[in-house]
């Protein structure tokens, strides 16, 4: 069974750069059938998608956040990133990652809460 | 308005049933579309609960009882979650969710449902 753990800072200063990491485990993240997302959610608020990732390194953005948006796959270390630029106080949330298959999230990870603060 | 809408709560009794609704926005068709459902309580992520039902399958997430079933309403251009047998944990919070045809992911506002 598959599991995904974020990882990375809680407490981001406004303007810079949000990074966290996504450790995969149970699998390849090479597996041909699946897709590894960033799903986000402010405190208190509904689920904002972020975006999505394939092993080759394909991927689909949420265009409300494309331009400030970097998914990334690490093959090698079985991980995928995220890194959202320019960041301020509306990208404080708990961001999940997620796995994606046939159209759906089927595993998350717990969440991590990144908080963007001075 | 929104790509998906979602009434924000919704309360009823425990055994009765209860309809969850997901309207979509009025430019895209819920005929073209398959609507995927997410519980989540509080602290916990999202868990995939199930699609909506199709001629030819219904996809059912794992563990998910039988009492949780998806439709859609043509006429009212919408995605139903319907929950029979109402359970004190069935408490949670309830997303849609859907694949844009234009090539990305859209969840609905959610809905919070309470079971007095």
């Amino acid at each position: 069974q598959l599991q995904l753990q974020e990882s990375g800072p809680g407490l981001v200063k406004p303007s810079e750069t949000l990074s966290l990491t996504c450790t995969v485990s149970g699998d390849s993240i090479s597996r041909s059938s699946y897709y590894w997302g960033w799903i986000r959610q402010p405190p208190g608020k509904g689920l904002e998608w972020i975006g999505i990732v394939y092993y080759t390194g394909t991927t689909y953005y949420n265009p409300s956040l494309k331009s400030r948006v970097t998914i990334s796959v690490d093959t090698s270390k079985n991980k995928f990133s995220l890194k959202v630029n320019s960041v301020t106080a509306a990208d404080t949330a708990v961001y999940f990652c997620a796995s994606w298959q046939g159209f759906l999230f089927d595993y998350w990870g717990q969440g991590t809460l990144v908080t963007v603060s001075s | 308005q929104a790509v998906l809408t979602q009434p924000s709560s919704l309360s009823a009794s425990p055994g009765a049933a209860v309809s969850l609704t997901c309207t979509l926005h009025s430019g895209i068709s819920v005929g073209s579309y398959r609507i995927y459902w997410y519980q989540q309580k509080p602290g916990s992520p999202p868990q995939y609960l199930l699609r909506d039902k199709s001629d030819s399958d219904n996809h059912q997430g794992s563990g998910v009882p039988s009492r949780f079933s998806g439709s859609k309403d043509a006429s009212a251009n919408a995605g139903i979650l319907l929950i029979s047998g109402l359970q004190s944990e069935d408490e949670a919070d309830y997303y849609c969710m859907i694949w844009h045809s234009s090539a990305y992911v859209v969840f609905g506002g959610g809905t919070k449902l309470t079971v007095l």
